[in-house]
């Protein structure tokens, strides 16, 4: 069965620092590695996917994140945090089934952005 | 106009009250899930379609039943609603056979409230 697990449950950054948020899954199977991202009051935007070939992925709003395969960890960074990245931000790992995907998440990060 | 709508956006009921949760969605998706979120739990899947005649139960199924009515619709019920029914949830959909990224498109949510 999938699993994802975030092991931080908020994390606060001064704004210019840059941002690791951790992301550790169980899938035995090739894993489909999805970021997303809840504003406040808002529904959920993907930031990047990873499916298979290059480990290091970029994605929108100079996100990007690393698959290491031996740690089943995939990493979202940003070099440097901006206020308007506070959000919650959740890792989600997805399998293929016949039929379509089936994609579980985990619990979340909220990132605080201090001045 | 959301490719996936919700209606309705927030809904205040009482314990044992049936409670129907709908969706359409514009993208021409075979694919449609419904989710609920709970602070600090993230997003748990509760059923997901794969097609018009094709329904599977996610993670947490029980208390919940839903019907897909044509390809764009796909509601969610709550046959008796009890407290701690009370979340946020969102309809999503991927993509159809040979055309899908796995990433899940989002509606903007309903707040739901049992008392």
């Amino acid at each position: 069965a999938q699993s994802v697990t975030q092991p931080d449950i908020h994390i606060t950054v001064s704004e210019g620092a840059s941002l690791e948020l951790r992301c550790n899954y169980s899938y035995g199977a090739t894993p489909y590695l999805f970021w997303y991202v809840q504003s406040p009051g808002q529904g959920l935007q993907l930031l990047l996917k990873y499916f298979s070939g290059d480990t290091l992925v970029q994605g929108i709003k100079g996100f990007e994140a690393e698959f290491k395969r031996s740690q089943s960890s995939f990493n979202l960074r940003k070099p440097s945090v901006h206020w308007s990245d506070a959000a919650e931000y959740f890792c989600a790992v997805g399998s293929l089934l016949t039929g379509g995907f089936k994609t579980i998440f985990g619990a979340g990060t909220r990132l605080f952005v201090k001045a | 106009d959301a490719d996936v709508t919700q209606t309705p956006r927030n809904r205040i009921t009482k314990t044992g009250k049936r409670i129907m949760l709908e969706c359409s969605q514009t993208k021409g998706h075979d694919r449609m899930y419904w989710y609920r979120q709970d602070p600090g739990l993230g997003l748990r899947l509760i059923y997901y379609s794969f097609d018009v005649k094709d329904i599977n139960k996610g993670e947490i199924s029980d208390g919940y039943s839903v019907s897909r009515q044509a390809q764009a619709k796909f509601s969610l019920s709550l046959e008796s609603a009890i407290p701690n029914q009370t979340a946020l949830y969102f309809c999503a959909t991927t993509g159809t056979s040979g055309r899908d990224t796995g990433e899940l498109f989002f509606g903007e949510g309903s707040r739901l409230t049992v008392l």
